[in-house]
């Protein structure tokens, strides 16, 4: 079955550079979630996308900004970045909210170093 | 306050015994999902099995249960037969349905399993 895709699944960087990250969701999964795992830590919700548009907001720094597109694919930017951004990030999407279930099923994530 | 606690950072299990990983989560909302995820070392997230508030049998998938017990607030997963790919962490997650809650999933902790030949 087909599964949510990330790109790239590395990605090195130095300090004040940008990165954008890309994630394919499932198809007929209209919502995008992403979301960011520190060293050691548990993911925490960023942003997500329901029919292209921004649904909801989580921390999010203001330096980084995400969109979805037509095709429904998603791409994190993020800007002026700090090694406190090394992280994994997820990409997970779901199934229209009006489905009784709606697990989120994530992309195999994509490693960021700042250095 | 936290939303998801996992008291257990890490557990040991012998190959082929059950296991229960501890979940207790803090709502208001009388309608939300519990989730569980896996996180081997390779980094991937994999779902696990499903709870919704209002199910009145508790989740099964395979090897994994989930003892849902809604007036505690618990809602632990049960590993039967563990196998030595069974080690990795473990994540138990919830999403909130109502009151503009959003579609997010709030993580807790996470338990680290090992499993022993």
């Amino acid at each position: 079955a087909a599964g949510v895709i990330q790109s790239p699944r590395h990605l090195i960087k130095e300090k004040r550079e940008t990165a954008t990250l890309k994630c394919y969701p499932i198809p007929r999964h209209d919502t995008v979630y992403w979301y960011q795992q520190g060293p050691g830590q548990d993911p925490q919700f960023l942003i997500s996308f329901y029919e292209k548009m921004q649904s909801d907001k989580g921390s999010i720094p203001d330096r980084f900004s995400a969109q979805q597109f037509s095709d429904y694919h998603s791409e994190l930017n993020m800007s002026s970045l700090e090694l406190g951004d090394s992280a994994l990030y997820f990409c997970a999407s779901s199934l229209p909210v009006r489905e009784a279930r709606h697990e989120q099923f994530f992309g195999p994530g994509t490693r960021l170093t700042v250095l | 306050a936290q939303k998801i606690t996992q008291t257990q950072p890490g557990m040991f299990v012998q190959e082929k015994e059950a296991v229960t990983l501890d979940c207790t989560y803090d709502t208001s909302d009388q309608s939300y999902g519990l989730f569980w995820y896996k996180q081997p070392s390779s980094g991937e997230m994999i779902f696990l099995i499903y709870q919704g508030s209002y199910d009145e049998q508790n989740a099964t998938e395979g090897r994994y249960s989930l003892n849902f017990q809604k007036a505690r607030k618990s809602a632990n997963l049960v590993i039967s037969a563990s196998q030595l790919g069974d080690s990795a962490m473990y994540f138990c997650a919830m999403r909130e349905l109502l009151n503009n809650a959003g579609n997010m999933l709030t993580f807790g902790g996470g338990t680290r399993l090992m499993v022993k030949p």
